[in-house]
């Protein structure tokens, strides 16, 4: 069985710092893997998207990386502002043909950017 | 486009009722789904619908039932609602692309049983 992990639970950062969010899966056969914004009490708001034959996407100053043999990826987020303030989840569609897309979601870190 | 469209956004409910949550997207994707969020426990997958006339059981169904009325619509039943079911529910609808799965989520339904 697929399990995702986020590291940091939590993470209080100063505005302008460049930090790192980790995500790890078990099972490295994935179809891709995605990453979402969610604001308090709103839906996911789509990030990034990593196929599994690339190794990083990039929007603004998002950065995402995926190292699927090691079950890894990482979220960089450049220059961080208090807007950036949200839960960051990371969620993953294991491959196959009884996939049909269903996500695995890790439990999220909760990023706070302070002025 | 509207994306993934939800009602109701809110809903109280008292033991025992029954409700039925909506779920449109306008994407013509195959597979849409039902997730619920609580609180130390993340996102979990309730109900799935590969395609049109298929349903199939998630991680979490009991108490739940769900139709995949079209191509555009899946509802999630709830019959006799328990304050377990307490949660924001989300649906969400993807399109396999030949390589990958990329999923768009609705605003989420807030219920409440008390």
């Amino acid at each position: 069985k697929q399990e995702v992990t986020q590291i940091p639970a939590a993470l209080s950062v100063p505005e302008g710092e460049n930090l790192v969010l980790n995500c790890s899966f078990t099972d490295s056969a994935i179809y891709n893997l995605q990453w979402f914004r969610q604001d308090p009490g709103k839906g996911l708001t789509s990030l990034l998207l990593i196929q599994s034959s690339q190794r990083e996407q990039t929007s603004g100053r998002l950065n995402a990386s995926l190292d699927k043999s090691s079950g890894r990826s990482t979220l960089y987020i450049a220059a961080s502002q208090p807007g950036d303030s949200a839960t960051y989840l990371c969620a993953v569609p294991n491959a196959g043909g009884t996939s049909y897309g269903k996500l695995t979601f890790g439990q999220g870190t909760i990023l706070t950017v302070h002025p | 486009n509207a994306g993934v469209t939800q009602t109701p956004k809110f809903q109280v409910l008292k033991t025992g009722q029954s409700m039925t949550l909506q779920c449109a997207q306008d994407m013509n994707h195959n597979s849409m789904y039902w997730y619920r969020q609580d609180p130390g426990m993340g996102l979990r997958l309730i109900y799935y619908s590969a395609s049109e006339g298929t349903t199939d059981k998630g991680e979490v169904p009991n108490g739940y039932n769900v139709s995949r009325l079209n191509k555009r619509e899946f509802s999630l039943r709830l019959e006799s609602a328990a304050p377990s079911q307490t949660s924001v529910y989300f649906c969400a609808s993807s399109e396999y692309t030949g390589s990958s799965y990329e999923q768009y989520f609705g605003p989420g339904t807030r219920l409440t049983v008390t």
